[in-house]
């Protein structure tokens, strides 16, 4: 079984300051692991994705997140925030073989502050 | 352009009525998907389809029926037994061969009235 946790369902930060939205996973085997951004009323975007390579997964639009097996965790960051960055993100995680059954955690909203 | 076109984008419907919400994809994926999103519960699996001409049940696909009748495209009907069916559908699609990232159409809003 796998399942993920994502802390926190909001997130507010000031223009220019640290982002780090939290992700925990749960998986009987190697994971794979997403980031996808939503923006209101659009389908999703992938960020970001781990798939056993770099642990330090660099995606678009400035953002990382490190894979820490240890922790169990997924945390995306990015270092200065914008105010286009005010979104849902989801993370999410998979395993490959077969079907790939994505579970996807409750999303975060990031709220930006000028 | 290639990707996936979901209509309608929104779509009002009367208690009983049986509605159906279009999926088609130019990106020559073998794989698609219905996901429903409501508020604060994430992403959840109402089908899936791997090739032409099957499907399987996700999580919560009852009140909901697909076909697949061509790899291009995957008609998701919501019927009248689905209890509480106003939600954001969302249509996805992911390629062949060892990992592979969804890709999102960009969603149809349905509300019961």
């Amino acid at each position: 079984a796998q399942s993920v946790t994502q802390l926190g369902s909001h997130v507010s930060v000031s223009e220019g300051a640290l982002v780090l939205l939290r992700c925990n996973y749960s998986s009987s085997v190697p994971p794979y692991l997403f980031w996808y951004v939503q923006y209101p009323n659009q389908g999703l975007q992938l960020l970001l994705k781990y798939t056993s390579a770099a642990t330090l997964v660099k995606g678009i639009n400035g953002f990382e997140a490190e894979f820490k097996k240890s922790e169990t965790s997924f945390h995306l960051t990015k270092p200065s925030a914008h105010m286009s960055d005010a979104a849902e993100y989801f993370c999410a995680v998979s395993y490959s073989g077969g079907y790939q059954k994505v579970t996807f955690g409750t999303g975060t909203k990031l709220q930006v502050i000028p | 352009d290639g990707g996936i076109t979901q209509s309608p984008k929104y779509l009002f419907r009367k208690e009983g009525q049986n509605v159906t919400l279009s999926c088609e994809q130019n990106l020559n994926h073998d794989a698609m998907y219905w996901y429903r999103q409501d508020p604060g519960q994430g992403l959840r699996l109402i089908y899936y389809s791997q090739i032409v001409n099957d499907f399987q049940k996700g999580d919560i696909a009852e009140g909901y029926s697909v076909s697949r009748e061509k790899k291009e495209s995957f008609p998701l009907t919501v019927t009248s037994a689905q209890k509480n069916p106003t939600a954001f559908y969302l249509c996805a699609t992911s390629g062949a061969g060892g990992f592979r990232e969804l890709f999102f159409g960009e969603g149809s809003r349905l509300t019961v009235l």
